[in-house]
Parts: C-alpha cells; structure tokens; sequence
C-alpha cells in the first residue's frame, strides 16, 4: 500500500488568498489524482497530475484556479488560488497502485475560506 | 463519460439489520468497480473490489457485492451490521481503458445500538 502525506492538514483562509497543498508518496508512482469532497458531499475529481506532463483537468475545473504541479515521481502540489468560500472544501491528493489498482488516499487538507 | 448512482442517501438500520446499499454505473466498455468507506474521522478505505471473474466479491468486515452486468449494477450487502459500520460508503467505477476514478454521491449509513 501507498503512504500519502499531505500538508497542510488544514488551514483558514481569507478570501481572494492563495494556497498550496503539497502531496509526498512513500513510493514512485505514474499518476496521482487531486479530488475535493464539499461539506456533506461525494468526491469530485479536480484533475490528474502525470509526471513530465501538464495535468488533465476535469469539467468545470481550470487550471488558472487550480494549478498542478508534479516536479518529481512521489511529489505533487496543488495550488487553490483566488479563494472564495465556496472553495471551503477537503482536498484529497490520491494514487493508484499498479497491480492492484486501488486507489489510495492521503488524509486530507481541509481549507476554510473566510 | 462514466457516471456512478448511489440510490440511498440515508440509511438508518439496527444492528443485526441486513444491509444492501444500491450502485449503478453508465458506462458502455468494461469497468472496474469498488467500495470505498469513510468512517467517522478517518479517510477512505478500500471495502472491495471487482475487477474480473467471480460476480460476488468479498471484501473486509463481511461485506460482499455482486456486480451484475446487465443491471450495470455492484449492489453493497452485509448480512448483520454491526453499530461500528455506521460511516459513509461510496461506489467508484473506473473504465479499464482509463485511469481515473468517479465516485457516487455516498450513502451514510446510521446503525442504532
């Protein structure tokens, strides 16, 4: 299994801010995927993050707002910028194992925009 | 695209209750399938998987699903809950020819001591 660390675990925000979570796997891995889960909601895919590559964002996702970056194999950040309160959101940094293909998820970086 | 539907937004059950947690997918190729559980505090786990072979998949904590191809469904079932299953379920599906994994709205689930 896949150990994923991510920093900031949570945060407060003033609106119109930006903000980096940073996401580290104890392992190499091809693709990792950013989701935002709302208060009360399901997982929403943000985009996923290839290494050498620019990331392949999901609908109704911009990379302007929500710029990747994935410099290394175990290592990706995901930046919320120009924040608002409708970004108040835990954002999840992800991976899948190759063999098995189950996903794996970090703790989470739970953002409150004020 | 592929699409998943969770049925049952809210389930409040006893314990000993039988469990069956509805999920169908929209998708036309062929998909991997899971459940993934949230408990209170915690992040998500894998419950099971289905990626081939036997329809009826046994995962962690005496859940099992079948996944029926022509319902494009991968109904959730447990034979007596227990009040430590009380925490959010999701269905994720996965198109094989694909990477990325979409997952349902979620089920909380709510077992009465």
């Amino acid at each position: 299994s896949a150990v994923i660390s991510q920093k900031p675990s949570r945060d407060i925000c003033q609106r119109g801010t930006s903000l980096t979570i940073q996401c580290q796997v104890d392992s190499q891995v091809t693709m990792m995927f950013w989701y935002r889960q709302q208060p009360g909601q399901s997982l929403t895919l943000i985009a996923t993050a290839n290494q050498g590559s620019e990331a392949t964002y999901e609908s109704g996702f911009v990379i302007d707002k929500f710029p990747i970056s994935r410099p290394n194999l175990t290592f990706s950040t995901l930046t919320v910028s120009n924040m608002s309160p409708e970004d108040s959101s835990i954002y999840l940094c992800s991976v899948r194992q190759a063999n098995t293909g189950e996903l794996f998820f970090g703790e989470g970086s739970r953002l409150t925009v004020l | 695209a592929q699409s998943v539907s969770q049925h049952n937004h809210h389930v409040i059950l006893s314990e000993a209750a039988s469990l069956e947690l509805g999920c169908n997918y929209s998708y036309g190729g062929t998909v991997n399938l899971f459940w993934y559980v949230q408990y209170p505090g915690q992040h998500l786990q894998l419950l099971l998987k289905y990626f081939s072979g036997d329809p009826l998949v046994k995962g962690i904590k005496g859940f099992e699903a079948e996944f029926i191809k022509s319902k494009f469904s991968f109904n959730l079932r447990k034979p007596s809950v227990q009040w430590s299953d009380t925490a959010e379920y999701f269905c994720a599906v996965n198109a094989r020819r694909d990477d990325k994994i979409i997952f349902g709205k979620g089920t909380r689930l709510h077992i009465l001591p």
